[in-house]
Order: C-alpha cells, then structure tokens, then sequence
C-alpha cells in the first residue's frame, strides 16, 4: 500500500521560533496533500490543501502567514509553523491522495510542543 | 457547524461482542464515507471505506451500513477484541477530492 511518512515525529521548540514538518509520498505521486491538526482527545480539523507547484488554500481561520506551506515537488510538501507559540502545540497530520484520488493515505503524524 | 455528526463519544464493549458506531452527514455532496482507526500517537488507519452505490460492506470483522435516505452510515466490529481498542472516526468526502470532513471520534475500549 502507499507509504506517506513525516518527519520529525515529535520536536520541541522555544517560543518564537520557526519550525518545519516534512510529508513525503515514498512510493506514489502526490499532487494533492493535506495538513491537519488535532489537539487532545479531539478530531482532525484540516487545516489547508497542499497542490503541488501552486499557492496553498487555507480553511476558514487559519492564518496562511503563520502556517506556512509549500509543496516543490510531487512527493513533498512542508508545515512551517512560524514564530510558534505555546497555543501552537498540537499533533500535526498530513494526508496525501494516490494518484487515482481514491483513497488518502496518512502519515504518523508530528507532535509539536512549543516551550 | 459540524458537517459530520458522530455517536457514541465513547463505547465500551466486552470481549466477543459486537461495537457499533454511527454517523450523520448533512451535505448530500459527500459520495465517499470512510472509517479510519487511530491509536494514542498514531496518524490515522484507514479501515474500511463506502460509497453511496451499495447500503453494505463487509471486510473480515469490519462491516459498514450505509442509509442514503436517512444519511446516516455506521460501522459494525464483530468480535470485538482488545486490540480493537482505539478511537474511531467516520468521514466523508465529496466533490473536492479528498478534503475530508471529520467527525468527532468515538473512544473504543474493548474489556477482556
């Protein structure tokens, strides 16, 4: 089956610093992903679709300066939380859709604490 | 608003027995309903998926139940076991690829 994978599993950052959070589609094409958040003991809520070689579309309420996405290629897309903050801390999730856009495979997810 | 409504917010099940989950959707433009599994720390799996063509699908314990009047759909575990123990969300799925809509996931705890 389709492998999407994330890096880093989990990262710890200090208040006011920028990090960033890699989805990859090892073994298909991806020309659509997605990003998703999830705070404890609730649901996905998804934050933004990924096209490859074009802008981002954010959901309602998610500010694009912030949550910065690119996706350069069509096996990689990157979350970069900027200036994060505390509120930040989350488990981000990124989906990916085969080629056919028939099912959407999941990475294991990030789990972002913000110091 | 909740496009998606989920119920039970948590289950507990014994042994052998049968977990039922149910959803509700209200937006008619969904045409794909899946079932994802999710462990503490864990992306979600998915576990079995159904479009509006057919009311039933059975893969090994998994069965989803789909009404397309009601729009309602619901996912059956028989022979429920301990390691089924997970929180379970049911999604859809319309027009606009894969951009899911989730719904608010149901804590399973299966007791041995």
């Amino acid at each position: 089956g389709a492998v999407v994978s994330q890096h880093p599993s989990w990262v710890i950052c200090k208040s006011g610093t920028s990090v960033k959070i890699e989805c990859r589609s090892l073994d298909f094409q991806a020309t659509t992903m997605f990003w998703y958040r999830q705070f404890p003991k609730q649901s996905l809520m998804l934050m933004a679709t990924s096209n490859e070689g074009s802008k981002a579309t954010y959901e309602q309420g998610v500010e694009k300066d912030k949550f910065l996405i690119n996706h350069a290629s069509l096996t990689l897309s990157t979350l970069t939380v900027t200036s994060a903050h505390p509120e930040d801390s989350s488990f981000y999730i990124c989906s990916a859709d085969d080629t056919g856009g028939t099912e959407a495979f999941f990475g294991q997810g990030t789990r972002l604490t913000v110091v | 608003q909740q496009q998606v409504k989920q119920s039970p917010q948590s289950l507990i099940v014994q042994k052998g027995g049968i977990s039922i989950i149910n959803c509700a959707y209200e937006n008619t433009a969904f045409d794909y309903f899946p079932w994802y599994q999710q462990f503490p720390g864990k992306g979600p799996a998915l576990l079995i998926a159904i479009r509006p063509d057919v009311s039933e699908k059975k893969e090994g314990r998994f069965t989803i139940s789909f009404n397309k009047s009601a729009k309602q759909f619901s996912l059956h575990i028989m022979d429920s076991q301990p390691g089924d123990s997970a929180t379970y969300f049911c999604a859809a799925s319309g027009t606009e690829g894969n951009k899911l809509v989730f719904g608010a996931g149901t804590i399973l705890r299966v007791k041995s």
